[in-house]
């Protein structure tokens, strides 16, 4: 399956702050997905972050406070801008391979 | 839309067998897959069902009835070691999984 390196693998921020969170694959893939995970909670997806052109946010993000880059089809950025506690998450990327799907080993975020 | 149901938390002795059921709806549906998660780590992929009945991989077998909407994950001789979350997450062809809201297995000695 495919092999994702996430970097960070934490963080804790000041609050209006911004962390820009990547994620780089070890193989091309066309279908990248950032999650968040709240604590205790399920994964909520963001966005499908789309090679060449805009990410596709779900509803209740926006991409003003998650831009999204994605360069090129083994890697992706998601920035959580202008943080706030209640962003303290944990951030997951996703990919979707021939193996099917693979997620990255996240970063969680502590904001302050 | 998508949702799907689970139970929030299963308790279960070592060396017995847990079921955590897992109900669905969605609009367009490919398969159900299963993820484990330990605290603080990552989804790891566990089964997935895309046909109806009984998929086995050692001590986890995972069922799927597509007519009832309706899953479940089975876990054979708990081991501590098997106290995680479990998600389910609905795989709809070349789309996000949307997943379940997750069980909490606790295995007591």
């Amino acid at each position: 399956s495919a092999v994702i390196s996430q970097k960070p693998s934490r963080d804790i921020c000041q609050r209006g702050t911004s962390l820009t969170i990547q994620c780089q694959v070890d193989s091309q893939v066309t279908m990248m997905f950032w999650y968040r995970q709240q604590p205790g909670q399920s994964l909520t997806l963001i966005a499908t972050a789309n090679q060449g052109s805009e990410a596709t946010y779900e509803s209740g993000f926006v991409i003003d406070k998650f831009p999204i880059s994605r360069p090129n089809l083994t890697f992706s950025t998601l920035t959580v801008s202008n943080m706030s506690p209640e962003d303290s998450s944990i951030y997951l990327c996703s990919v979707l391979s021939d193996y099917g799907y693979t997620f990255g080993s996240g970063t969680r975020l502590t904001v302050v | 839309g998508q949702s799907l149901e689970q139970p929030s938390e299963v308790t279960a002795v070592e060396g017995a067998i847990v079921q955590i059921n897992c109900t669905y709806q969605t609009s367009g549906f490919y398969g159900l897959s299963w993820y484990q998660q330990h605290d603080g780590g990552a989804p790891t992929f566990l089964s997935y069902n895309g046909l109806d009945g009984l998929e086995e991989t050692g001590r986890f077998s995972s069922f799927l009835s597509r007519s009832d909407s309706y899953g479940y994950l089975l876990l054979q001789e708990l081991q501590m070691k098997d106290s995680a979350s479990y998600f389910c997450a609905v795989y709809s062809g070349n789309t996000p999984l949307v997943f379940g809201k997750g069980t909490r297995l606790s295995v007591i000695a």
